[in-house]
């Protein structure tokens, strides 16, 4: 089975500052990571993707991500926050279900940004 | 090419009525996964088609059901609602039911009174 936890519900930093979201995960098969960014009343928009080729990974809007099998992370960063960053973010594990390969999300981070 | 598009965009019904949500893939998509998400909370699979037959269920009662047609459209039925199943409704589609990337809808925000 696959579980995501998202260490923190709400994170604040300044404009400008550096924006750290911390996923941890859980699975039995070589995992597919996902970020996954949601603006109110929206859907869900990929800003990257890990599968199983290089460990860092670039995605849209300046994020990047690095997955450590050792810690079982897959944290997203950026190094310079800008206000139209701040919206709900959720990291993902793709796992199995009857051959079905679902998502596994987690809680959420509500990332505010600072002027 | 159109993205994944959702209808309605709200709605509001009352408890122990019947709801139909409807999802059109995005163009060379074949499948289409549903989602449950609860205010606060993260996105829960609900199931998934492909090629128009059920394809994998999640912890979700008998009164959720769907149908894909031969298009890859989807729709997402509720029978006997009740206030918890409150929440937004996300449709997402992919190329195949493997682990391909699946593309999201914006969403339709059920409210049960």
């Amino acid at each position: 089975a696959q579980s995501v936890t998202q260490l923190g519900s709400h994170v604040s930093v300044s404009e400008g500052a550096l924006v750290l979201l911390r996923c941890n995960y859980s699975s039995s098969v070589p995992p597919y990571l996902f970020w996954y960014v949601q603006y109110p009343n929206q859907g869900l928009q990929l800003l990257l993707k890990y599968t199983s080729a290089a460990t860092l990974v670039k995605g849209i809007n300046g994020f990047e991500a690095e997955f450590k099998k050792s810690e079982t992370s897959f944290h997203l960063t950026k190094p310079s926050a800008h206000m139209s960053d701040a919206a709900e973010y959720f990291c993902a594990v793709s796992g199995s279900n009857q051959g079905a390969q679902k998502l596994v999300f987690g809680q959420g981070t509500r990332l505010t940004i600072n002027p | 090419e159109t993205g994944v598009t959702q209808s309605p965009t709200h709605l509001i019904k009352t408890r122990g009525q019947q709801v139909t949500l409807r999802c059109s893939s995005q163009s060379g998509h074949n499948t289409v996964s549903w989602y449950q998400q609860a205010l606060g909370q993260g996105p829960q699979f609900i199931f998934q088609y492909y090629r128009e037959e059920e394809n994998g269920r999640g912890n979700f009662p008998p009164r959720f059901s769907g149908l894909q047609f031969p298009n890859y459209s989807s729709e997402l039925n509720v029978n006997a609602l009740e206030l918890d199943d409150s929440a937004l409704y996300l449709c997402a589609s992919s190329v195949d039911r493997g682990r391909s990337e699946a593309f999201f809808g914006q969403g339709t925000r059920l409210t049960v009174v």
